[in-house]
Parts: structure tokens; C-alpha cells; sequence
């Protein structure tokens, strides 16, 4: 089945720091990733969606200069947390989708708890 | 229009009984309806999906009914084990998957 990989698994950083989480499709090419943050007891809300080699495109509310993504390869896409701070504490969620080929399903990761402290 | 309903949030259920958690959504442009589960700490795993032509789909000991114009869909677990203990989404998208919407959540606790 598919795989998808994230690292960090958790990862404690102090307020103003920027940390950077990766997401990785391992047994296939991912033309799509997607980022989503859950808070604890609460539902997945979606925050951006990436596509290899272009911009991403963020959710409503989600400020693209404080969560950067790069997606530079069809198996790689990165969100990098800047200047963190502990209403950033959060878990966060990596999913890929194969290539348009009758799919419609999405592959989560394990997810990276962060905490800012 | 982009929600999905999920009720109920939590429940409670003896081991072998039949937990129900029942979705309803508004967008008839939803395409795609998976369920997923997920345990404390990981990512959520696609448990079983449906698409709208189809009114029952089954895996194993979990089923989806749907009910289109009533734009209502559930899920049962059969024989439920302490095992299912979990937490349940269900989830609606358009055209692809491009978007999931997830539902709130139904905190899943299995008595042995």
C-alpha cells in the first residue's frame, strides 16, 4: 500500500524559532500533498494544498508567510513553521495523492506533534 | 454548504455490539464520502469509502449506508472489539479528493 513518512515525529522548539517538518510519499509519486493541522479533540482543517513545482495554495486564514511549504520534488513537500509561537503548538498532518490515474483516496502521515515553549 | 455533520460526538458500546455514527451534509456536488480512523497520536487511516450510486458498501466488519436524498451516510462496525477504540471521521470531497472535509469526529470507546 501507500506509504507516506514524516519527520519529525515530534520536535519541541523555543517561541520565535522556525522548525521544519517533512512529508515524504515512499512508494509513490505524489503530485499533490496536503498540510493539516489538528488540535487536540478537534477535526483535521486543511491548510494548504501543494503541487510540485508550484506556489501552494493556502486555506482561508492560514498566513502563507508563517507557514511555508515547498514541494521541490514529486516525493518531498516541507512546512517550515517561522518564528514559532505556543499558539503554534499543534499536530500536524501531511497527506499525498498518487497521480490522476481513477484514485480518489489520499495517503495520511503519521503526523508531527510540535510544541513551542 | 462545504460541512459535514458527524453525530454522535462520543459513544460508548459493549463489546460486540454495533456502534452507528451518522454523517449528513448539504453540497449534492459531493463525490466521495471515505471514513477514516485514527488512534491517539497518528495520522488517520481510510477505513472504507463510498461513492453516491452506490446505497451499502461493506469491508470486513464495517459498513457504509448511504442515503442519498436524504444526503445522510453511517457507518457500522460489526462486532465491535475493544480494538476499535478509536476515533472516527467521515469525510466528503468533490471531484477527485482534492479537498477533504472532515467531520467533527465520534470518540469511539469499546467496553471489553
Amino acid at each position: 500500500g501507500a506509504v507516506v513518512s514524516q519527520h519529525p515525529s515530534w520536535v519541541i522548539c523555543k517561541s520565535g524559532t522556525s522548525v521544519k517538518i517533512e512529508c515524504r510519499s515512499l512508494d509513490f509519486q505524489a503530485t499533490t500533498m496536503f498540510w493539516y493541522r489538528q488540535f487536540p479533540k478537534q477535526s483535521l482543517m486543511l491548510m494548504a494544498t501543494s503541487n510540485e513545482g508550484s506556489k501552494a495554495t493556502y486555506e482561508q486564514g492560514v498566513e502563507k508567510d508563517k507557514f511555508l511549504i515547498n514541494h521541490a520534488s514529486l516525493t518531498l513537500s516541507t512546512l517550515t513553521v517561522t518564528s514559532a509561537h505556543p499558539e503554534d503548538s499543534s499536530f500536524y498532518i501531511c497527506s499525498a495523492r498518487p497521480p490522476a490515474g481513477g484514485t480518489y483516496e489520499q495517503y495520511f502521515g503519521p503526523g508531527t506533534r510540535l510544541t513551542v515553549t | 454548504q462545504q460541512q459535514v455533520k458527524q453525530s454522535p460526538q462520543s459513544l460508548i458500546v459493549q463489546k460486540g455490539g454495533i456502534p452507528i455514527i451518522n454523517c449528513a451534509y448539504e453540497n449534492t456536488a459531493f463525490d466521495y464520502f471515505p471514513w477514516y480512523q485514527q488512534f491517539p497520536g497518528k495520522g488517520p487511516a481510510l477505513l472504507i469509502a463510498i461513492r453516491p450510486d452506490v446505497s451499502e458498501k461493506k469491508e470486513g466488519r464495517f459498513t457504509i449506508s448511504f442515503n442519498k436524498s436524504a444526503k445522510q451516510f453511517s457507518l457500522h462496525i460489526m462486532d465491535s472489539q475493544p480494538g476499535d477504540s478509536a476515533t472516527y471521521f467521515c469525510a466528503a470531497s468533490i471531484g477527485g479528493g482534492d479537498k477533504i472535509i472532515f467531520g467533527k469526529g465520534t470518540r469511539l470507546h469499546i467496553l471489553p
